[in-house]
């Protein structure tokens, strides 16, 4: 049974940049697509983009362009959240999210990973 | 870009029935579909309700989706309520190339 299996929680500083991984366990990403969506302390889900690793196709949400970048390694089935100019506002649980279609439900999630953006 | 709106709480009693919307700020909420999802502290969002008003397996019968143009929203139904179904919930949708969350609803059942 495939997992989503995310990269444990960081700490950086304002300025810096975050990685965080997201491994298809069990299994690999197929067709399918991988999205990412934040949430920031007592706060809702925010979309920041999805990859179609079969085809490396990206797309971003507006708010994040410049900043974002998804990867994904097709031989180790794992996807890949970059995030750079790190500032207080992106502390959150970063997920990851299988994602059949642009119009499908995430159908599986990874597990959270927590970044926190601190001096 | 579209924004979806939802009611920032909503207070309900064991046993009645709660309707939850999302409203679509631009363009027709019948022209992409829409979902739901359920999140309880500390874990991450389940699909209760996907394409407008379909339920995933294992996801009871007292929840049901809707979408109404007139309004151009969406809304999530929960009959019977259980304090189970205390949670925050989720509208989401997309465009050709985005996906947006409403900015979620916290459902109490008191």
């Amino acid at each position: 049974q495939v997992q989503l299996v995310q990269s444990g929680a960081e700490v950086r500083k304002p300025g810096s940049s975050m990685k965080v991984s997201c491994k298809a366990s069990g299994g690999t990403f197929n067709s399918y697509a991988i999205s990412w969506v934040r949430q920031a302390p007592g706060q809702g889900l925010e979309w920041m983009g999805r990859i179609i690793p079969l085809i490396d196709m990206t797309m971003y949400a507006q708010k994040f362009q410049g900043r974002v970048t998804i990867t994904a390694d097709k031989s180790t089935s794992t996807a890949y959240l970059e995030l750079s100019s790190l500032r207080s506002e992106d502390t959150a649980v970063y997920y990851c999210a299988r994602d059949p279609s642009i119009n499908s439900a995430f159908d599986m999630w990874g597990q959270g990973t927590m970044v926190t953006v601190s001096s | 870009n579209f924004i979806l709106t939802q009611p920032h709480s909503v207070p309900e009693s064991p046993g009645k029935t709660v309707t939850i919307s999302c409203t679509r700020s631009s363009g027709n909420i019948a022209s992409n579909y829409v979902q739901w999802y359920q999140q309880r502290p500390g874990s991450f969002p389940t699909t209760v309700i996907y394409e407008d008003n379909q339920r995933p397996s294992g996801v009871p019968d007292r929840f049901s989706g809707s979408i109404d143009s007139s309004s151009n929203s969406a809304s999530l139904t929960i009959s019977g309520l259980k304090t189970e179904d205390e949670a925050d919930y989720y509208c989401q949708s997309y465009d050709n190339t985005y996906k947006v969350f409403g900015g979620g609803t916290k459902l109490t059942v008191l």
